[in-house]
């Protein structure tokens, strides 16, 4: 049963302190997603990776948030340093984008990080 | 841009009730629709989906169709049980990005009582 993994599933740390979260895609995809979720603001997109490049993170603040691939089996969304505002749940989500290119494509989310930071 | 609207929450209904959530959208050019849903303490996962105007999504006794006219894909279900109780995100994909950006409704939380 192919799903997508994140760790770790709760983070609670202080202001200022690095975060480091971790998803590891459904093996075979190569479109890899990461977004926040919070009850004011819902749903925001952060960046997303085609074929572990990234093709758009400007939902991202550049200043403390960076995301990478560094192989197709993991991605990692970093925070540093981290602030209270970043209390959130992030999940990352995959697919496969085939040749054609066509729209109607399903992402698989994992169960997500919930991050406090205090 | 692409957005989407959907019914704002919480949605409460008793046990066999019928179920609408509304959801409107506005796109350039052809975009697919989705409803996903989300489980407590659970990530999204897919519901339903329509490619083109006209097709109508089903599962798990729930149904969407996508209606160009009106620009719109609600959801229904004709009886609704206590395990449906969640949080629905109307969605969209456009060609953009090889059709896989997706823009999400800001959910609408649905409880249903025995």
């Amino acid at each position: 049963d192919a799903r997508v993994t994140q760790t770790p599933r709760h983070k609670v740390t202080e202001m200022g302190q690095e975060v480091t979260m971790r998803c590891q895609p459904i093996l075979g995809h190569n479109t890899v997603f990461w977004y926040r979720q919070t009850m004011m603001q819902g749903l925001e997109l952060l960046a997303y990776f085609r074929n572990r490049a990234p093709l758009d993170d400007s939902g991202m603040p550049k200043d403390r948030f960076s995301a990478e691939m560094p192989d197709a089996t993991l991605a990692t969304l970093k925070i540093q340093p981290s602030e209270p505002r970043d209390s959130a749940v992030y999940f990352c989500a995959s697919g496969l984008v085939r040749a054609s290119g066509r729209a109607g494509n399903e992402q698989f989310f994992g169960p997500g990080t919930r991050l406090t930071v205090l | 841009g692409n957005s989407v609207t959907q019914m704002e929450g919480p949605v409460t209904l008793s046990e066999e009730a019928f179920l609408t959530i509304n959801c409107t959208y506005t796109a350039t050019g052809y975009p697919s629709l989705f409803w996903y849903v989300q489980y407590p303490g659970e990530g999204l996962q897919l519901l339903l989906k329509a490619t083109k105007a006209d097709d109508k999504g089903s599962n798990k006794g729930f149904e969407a169709t996508y209606r160009k006219e009106t620009t719109s894909f609600h959801l229904e279900k004709g009886s609704v049980q206590v395990s449906d109780s969640a949080v629905y995100f109307c969605a969209l994909s456009d060609q953009g990005a090889g059709g896989f950006k997706t823009i999400f409704g800001a959910g609408t939380r649905l409880f249903v009582k025995a």
